[in-house]
């Protein structure tokens, strides 16, 4: 079945330091990849998405490229402010299931220090 | 943008009592879905629904829960009888179900409601 893996719990950065989390996925087909972002006391919103492999989205500063080879769609900011700190969330949907159920990964807490 | 709203935000209940948890989807939505969270953590799926049915469910989705949307009111969760376990913040979810698989991944999430059974 599909499954998303995020291996950092936890990152804490400073303000203007460079933004790396994993994720890695599994699923036999050719699926959405998408990060959510989750500020306290909300729900996921969607940060950005790609459908097709070798693809980047960029949102609001923030990239990622669905990378069929390594199975990878790591999520990357060149300078983080305060105001990103939140739980990102990788996700896939439309993998060996269907196209109508979201599989998230467990999240990662980024703390981002003034 | 367009909001799914949930209702209430918060709901503290006795175990063993029945609770019910309402969501208002995106308008021209046609898929609706509820999430589970634990404690800011993973976001862990438990049911879809579309045209009046449950299309699937998964493992966390007990014999004790129930969703509906009667003529086309709020879609809602129901949970009876309620057990320590189900504490959580659950979140409701909705997508077009038009345009292909493009189209479908984007969720609306609501703000989630806070359940706490005591």
């Amino acid at each position: 079945g599909d499954s998303v893996t995020q291996k950092q719990g936890q990152v804490t950065l400073s303000e203007d330091d460079f933004l790396f989390i994993n994720c890695t996925y599994s699923t036999t087909t050719y699926p959405t990849l998408l990060w959510y972002v989750q500020y306290l006391g909300q729900g996921p919103q969607l940060l950005l998405k790609v459908t097709t492999a070798n693809n980047k989205g960029i949102s609001r500063g923030f990239e990622a490229t669905y990378d069929k080879g390594t199975t990878s769609f790591h999520l990357q900011k060149a300078s983080v402010q305060e105001s990103d700190s939140a739980v990102y969330f990788c996700a896939l949907v439309g993998g060996d299931t269907n196209a109508y159920k979201v599989i998230f990964g467990k999240g990662t807490h980024l703390h981002v220090l003034p | 943008g367009p909001k799914v709203l949930q209702i209430p935000s918060h709901q503290i209940i006795d175990m063993g009592q029945m609770v019910t948890l309402n969501c208002d989807p995106v308008s021209n939505h046609l898929y609706f879905y509820w999430y589970k969270q634990i404690l800011g953590q993973q976001m862990e799926f438990l049911v879809n629904f579309y045209n009046g049915k449950v299309m699937e469910k998964s493992k966390l989705f007990k014999d004790q829960f129930s969703v509906e949307r009667p003529d086309g009111s709020y879609f809602t969760l129901k949970i009876q009888p309620t057990a320590l376990e189900d504490s959580a913040v659950y979140f409701c979810a909705s997508s077009p179900g038009t345009g292909g698989l493009l189209a479908n991944s984007d969720y609306t999430f609501g703000s989630g409601t806070r359940l706490l059974v005591i």
